[in-house]
């Protein structure tokens, strides 16, 4: 198995630009979930979804933050419009009931918004 | 508010000494407790786990010790190595619906040299 995919590795964009990350979990896996890391606020969760249904998003931050799942195999995270503030590691990871052995997490995306 | 906190954000450690993480909770409701490692432009990965019934867990060359009375853990690495540079996250967890879905700490660098 390939792990948890992310794509892309690092993300470089204007103030006010449209940014979307995207997220291949494991197989079979069916919870998806997805973190932001801050040196500030550490690794937060800002959604998770359930056999491709949202089950809390209380961790987005705001309204230009949105998530979707449409498939078993594929999620995106989408920030419109961009801001500085927003520049951080955002993490995928996805896992299955029972699923003592923690989480699987993506490497990561790095977004910077100048 | 932070539920998961290590208030160490790093850690020096010679090699061949032991290196002790610490982790302290204020919600009593927590159920599980996880530590993950972190290597740069990698994904967090699952370390060890203990349950809230425990006290202690080993696993080779790591140990989490669990104070439920006091609100605290803390993973112990004997002996340290290099290659255990890295930032390890603490976590705990509440069951909600069936699903675990891990609170973080922000992290402590640990850094063990030759």
């Amino acid at each position: 198995d390939a792990g948890v995919i992310q794509s892309p590795r690092h993300e470089v964009t204007e103030m006010g630009q449209e940014v979307t990350l995207r997220c291949k979990p494991i197989s079979g896996h069916d919870y998806l979930f997805w973190y932001r890391q801050t040196m500030m606020r550490g690794l937060e969760l800002l959604i998770y979804f359930n056999n491709n249904v949202p089950i809390d998003d209380s961790g987005m931050p705001e309204d230009r933050f949105s998530a979707k799942m449409p498939n078993a195999s594929f999620s995106t995270l989408k920030i419109q419009p961009s801001e500085p503030r927003d520049s951080a590691v955002y993490f995928c990871a996805s896992s299955s009931p029972g699923w003592g052995h923690g989480y699987t997490f993506g490497s990561g995306t790095r977004l910077t918004v100048v | 508010d932070q539920q998961v906190k290590q208030n160490s954000p790093s850690l020096s450690v010679q090699e061949g000494r032991i290196s002790i993480l610490n982790c302290d909770y204020t919600n009593s409701m927590f159920d599980y407790f996880l530590w993950y490692k972190k290597y740069p432009a990698e994904g967090p990965t699952f370390l060890i786990s203990i349950s809230s019934i425990k006290d202690k867990n080993e696993d080779g060359r790591f140990t989490v010790f669990l104070n439920k009375s006091a609100k605290h853990l803390s993973l112990h690495i004997v002996p340290s190595q290099p290659g255990d540079s890295a930032v390890y996250f603490c976590a705990a967890t509440l069951p909600s619906g069936g699903s675990y879905i891990p609170t973080f700490g922000r992290g402590t660098s640990l850094i063990v040299h030759p």
